[in-house]
């Protein structure tokens, strides 16, 4: 989601519980998605990342879901632990322009409960 | 070790000084960035190098310059222009290949 001034969105799970943090995009033309996680005090850490001609990808604990149609990502974490207690926020690039430069959404602030 | 390496981990800015922050990848990646953190607000680019030798501003290049001598190092002078400098910055990189970007630990330069 967006944050608003200098507030992040916050989630707060409980352990063992299951995350879902979402990031709405705005611009069609952007063919490939990454989360990240960023810890507090630290450079962003590359969690997963998809491509626009698939809806969803998983990795270890974690899944992506894409859906196009009201641009929209997600970011599912299975079975969450204090360790990701983070901020994580999406980042977008755009098919026309150049390969290099992404564009970073605000983040969510998750914080997970022992 | 491979990886990216920030120095310092923070810095302190006088009024009208220049200050440097370093950047240094193993990592043999052909592009560096170099983003801004403020509290509560996405990453904004401020310079970024493709190749050796070249490099372009970013959306906030104001107050900022660069250099890229060696494909190893991308460092970045905070000018005494860069009127609000307190912040969070990152340094990034990736192959030319890759969509995907790789951060540093950061620096938290702060204004005395």
């Amino acid at each position: 989601g967006e944050s608003v001034g200098l507030h992040l969105p916050t989630l707060s799970v409980q352990e063992g519980d299951n995350s879902i943090i979402n990031c709405a995009y705005s611009n069609s033309a952007s063919d490939y998605f990454i989360w990240y996680k960023q810890e507090s005090g630290k450079g962003p850490q590359f969690i997963i990342d998809i491509r626009s001609n698939m809806d969803k990808r998983q990795g270890q604990r974690v899944t992506v879901l894409l859906n196009k149609t009201v641009k929209h990502l997600s970011l599912q974490i299975a079975a969450t632990q204090p360790g990701d207690s983070a901020v994580y926020f999406c980042a977008e690039k755009d098919s026309g322009g150049s390969n290099y430069k992404l564009t970073f959404g605000k983040g969510t602030l998750l914080t997970v409960n022992p | 070790d491979g990886g990216i390496t920030q120095s310092p981990k923070y810095l302190f800015r006088k009024e009208g000084q220049n200050v440097t922050l370093s950047c240094e990848q193993n990592l043999n990646h052909d592009a560096m960035y170099w983003y801004r953190q403020d509290p509560g607000q996405g990453l904004r680019l401020i310079y970024y190098s493709q190749i050796v030798n070249d490099f372009q501003k970013g959306d906030i290049a104001e107050g900022y310059s660069v250099s890229r001598e060696k494909k190893e190092s991308f460092p970045l002078t905070v000018t005494s222009a860069q009127k609000n400098p307190t912040a969070f910055y990152l340094c990034a990189s990736k192959p030319g290949y890759q969509e995907t970007q790789y951060f540093g630990p950061g620096t938290r330069l702060l204004v005395l």
